[in-house]
Parts: C-alpha cells; sequence; structure tokens
C-alpha cells in the first residue's frame, strides 16, 4: 500500500460526458502528479500541483483540468469524453516540489471506460 | 508524448535465469528511478539512483546510473515468478518539479 488513494477505481460512462477522479496523497506529501496510461502505452505525465499550485504541464488535453486543494487532495476533471480518454489515470504523490529527490509514490489508479 | 527508449521490449525467460534491461535518452538527467507496474495496479518504486555512475542494490535487483547520465540498466538475479510483470525506468531533469519522464516499459514473463 503506497498510502496514495484514488477513486474512484473503476468508471464507465459514455462520449460527451464529464466525470472527476480524486486522489488523496501520502500523509505529509504536498505534491500530486497526474499520469496517464492508455492501452499499450506507457505513463504520460499531465499535471503537476505542488501545495496548491501548479507546478508544471505535461500532454494535459484542454478538455481536462486539475486542482489540488487546501487539505492537499487532488482532482482530475475529464470532459466532452471520447473514446480515445480511456485509459488508466494515475495519481502519485510525492514530499517536495523540487529538489534532490525523485521518488514518487502511485496510487492503484482509476480505470476510466468511455463507451 | 516525451518517453525514454527502453528496451528490450518484452522478455520471456525460465525460472532461474537473469534479468538486464535498459534505458537511454537523448536528454541528461540527474535522477533514474526504477518502477514495477504488476496488472491493475499502480507503479512501485524499486531502485532510485541520485549520481552518475552509482550502483545499487536492493536485493536480487541492481541499477547504475550511466556515466553519460543519459542511460541506466536494471538487472535482476535468478528470477522467480513473482518478478512477472511491467518494468519501467523514469528519469527526472530537475528544477521546479520532480515530473518524471517514463520509459515505454519491458514485459516480463517468467516460466517455472
Amino acid at each position: 500500500d503506497s498510502g496514495v488513494t484514488q477513486t474512484p477505481k473503476h468508471l464507465i460512462t459514455a462520449t460527451g460526458q464529464r466525470v472527476t477522479l480524486r486522489c488523496s496523497p501520502r500523509s505529509g506529501d504536498l505534491s500530486v502528479y497526474w499520469y496517464q496510461q492508455s492501452l499499450d502505452q506507457g505513463l504520460q505525465f499531465l499535471i503537476h500541483y505542488y501545495n496548491g499550485e501548479e507546478r508544471a504541464k505535461g500532454n494535459i488535453l484542454e478538455r481536462f483540468s486539475a486542482q489540488q486543494f487546501p487539505d492537499l487532495h487532488s482532482e482530475l476533471n475529464l470532459s466532452s469524453l471520447e473514446l480515445g480518454d480511456s485509459a488508466l489515470y494515475f495519481c502519485a504523490s510525492s514530499v517536495q516540489g523540487s529538489g534532490t529527490t525523485g521518488e514518487l509514490f502511485f496510487g492503484e489508479g482509476s480505470r476510466l471506460t468511455v463507451l | 508524448g516525451q518517453q525514454l527508449n527502453q528496451s528490450p521490449q518484452s522478455m520471456f525467460i525460465q525460472e532461474g535465469e537473469d534479468v538486464s534491461m535498459n534505458c537511454t535518452s537523448s536528454s541528461i538527467f540527474n535522477t533514474w528511478l526504477w518502477y514495477k507496474q504488476d496488472p491493475g495496479e499502480g507503479p512501485v518504486l524499486l531502485i532510485a539512483l541520485y549520481k552518475a555512475g552509482e550502483l545499487t542494490s536492493n536485493g536480487r535487483l541492481t541499477a547504475q546510473f550511466g556515466i553519460t547520465r543519459k542511460d541506466s540498466f536494471l538487472n535482476i538475479s535468478a528470477s522467480i515468478p513473482s518478478d512477472v510483470g511491467i518494468y519501467f525506468c523514469a528519469g527526472r531533469y530537475g528544477g521546479a518539479t520532480n515530473k518524471l519522464i517514463f520509459g515505454t516499459g519491458t514485459l516480463l514473463a517468467v516460466q517455472p
């Protein structure tokens, strides 16, 4: 158990819909990262938040948005869903926003299926 | 999206064999990490490397941070069935974010 909690574990929805994925980082971790893993693909970085502020953006579509709340949990919002958005979405947390350590601890993921 | 080149893409071995996989990048990293992902699970950190030339072991696993800072390898000795999974390398540039760039993954299958 990494200590990172993601909900829901599975989600099935239709094209055009909007969903919200939630992540609670490990106790004490200030950074939250979101990654997308499509079938047969590696992990693609989406976005990084540190203590409520956006720190870095990766290949995140404009239809997607995220935020980190004062209690440090984060939400990833996916809207106008398309079939290609079906993927595993992982949240990871780490203690620092920058520095010499790079260990990220991953949650078990939210599997999104768009029909 | 940006990814590291990881090889081999897959390996099918007999229990007890040693395994070697590597990762290369066109960019210099200041951290290399190796993760393992089991089906339906999130990646789990195996080994972290912070200095060029560093060689680190974790049980039967050994990883090295390449001298050029553009590559890393992972060795698994005396493989066992529970080693099955997908192994990912990941690199970190540093700076204002700890975001990791992941390799394409190596699928390892171990036959008892």
